[in-house]
């Protein structure tokens, strides 16, 4: 069974540049999650889809985050402006129903 | 919400010995509780996890362990490898909601 893809694996922007993630999750699963990782930190939830819809979003950074989920499977996750504090691994994780959550590698972001 | 508090940042052991890591939680309707590995460069891997049914689950050379009274639940790994040097998170979930993660914890097995 393919595990969750993510692309790219890094990219570096200068501070008020945007950037597009992507991600395609394990075949089946209904819901799916971007997690932010600052160095050193645990995991930070920034929005949960079931199929194509928000469960829940109340840690976006909705002034210059968004994400979107079209057709229930694959996702994107921008932000615009880039800010020096959004340097982070961005993490795409998928679940059925039952909350085991798989990750994809990642995209390390840097703002410069 | 949910808070997930786990101790120690940094745990050093000699191969071969055991290693602990315990994790509290705050939301007592939370009923699962997952483990995850992260390695350099790679994105957490779950390793165990724990449903609030249940008291003690093992694996092999790891075992977890739910307390629920007291809202705490730990990671135990016997006879530790260097293979197991990395990153451990606890987190926990009522199943609806997304994991809400510990700070993590860096184990270093010394060979």
């Amino acid at each position: 069974e393919a595990g969750v893809a993510q692309s790219p694996r890094y990219k570096i922007i200068e501070k008020r540049q945007s950037v597009a993630f992507w991600c395609n999750p394990i075949s089946g699963h209904a819901t799916l999650y971007w997690y932010q990782q600052i160095l050193g930190q645990g995991p930070k939830l920034l929005i949960q889809f079931q199929n194509n819809g928000v469960v829940d979003d109340s840690q976006l950074p909705k002034d210059r985050f968004s994400a979107e989920r079209l057709k229930g499977v694959d996702s994107t996750l921008k932000i615009q402006p880039a800010k020096l504090e959004d340097s982070a691994v961005y993490l795409c994780a998928s679940s059925r129903e039952t909350a085991e959550a798989f990750f994809g590698q990642g995209t390390r972001l840097t703002v410069v | 919400g949910e808070n997930v508090e786990q101790h120690p940042s940094t745990l050093s052991v000699q191969e071969g010995d055991s290693a602990v890591i315990k994790c509290t939680y705050s939301d007592s309707a939370s009923n699962y509780f997952p483990w995850y590995k992260q390695e350099l460069g790679k994105g957490p891997q779950l390793i165990i996890d724990i449903r609030s049914n249940v008291g003690e689950k093992k694996d092999q050379r790891i075992a977890v362990t739910l307390n629920k009274t007291a809202k705490h639940f730990s990671l135990h790994i016997t006879e530790t490898q260097p293979e197991d040097s990395a990153v451990y998170f606890c987190a926990a979930t009522t199943g609806r909601r997304a994991l809400t993660f510990g700070s993590g914890t860096r184990l270093q097995v010394q060979p």
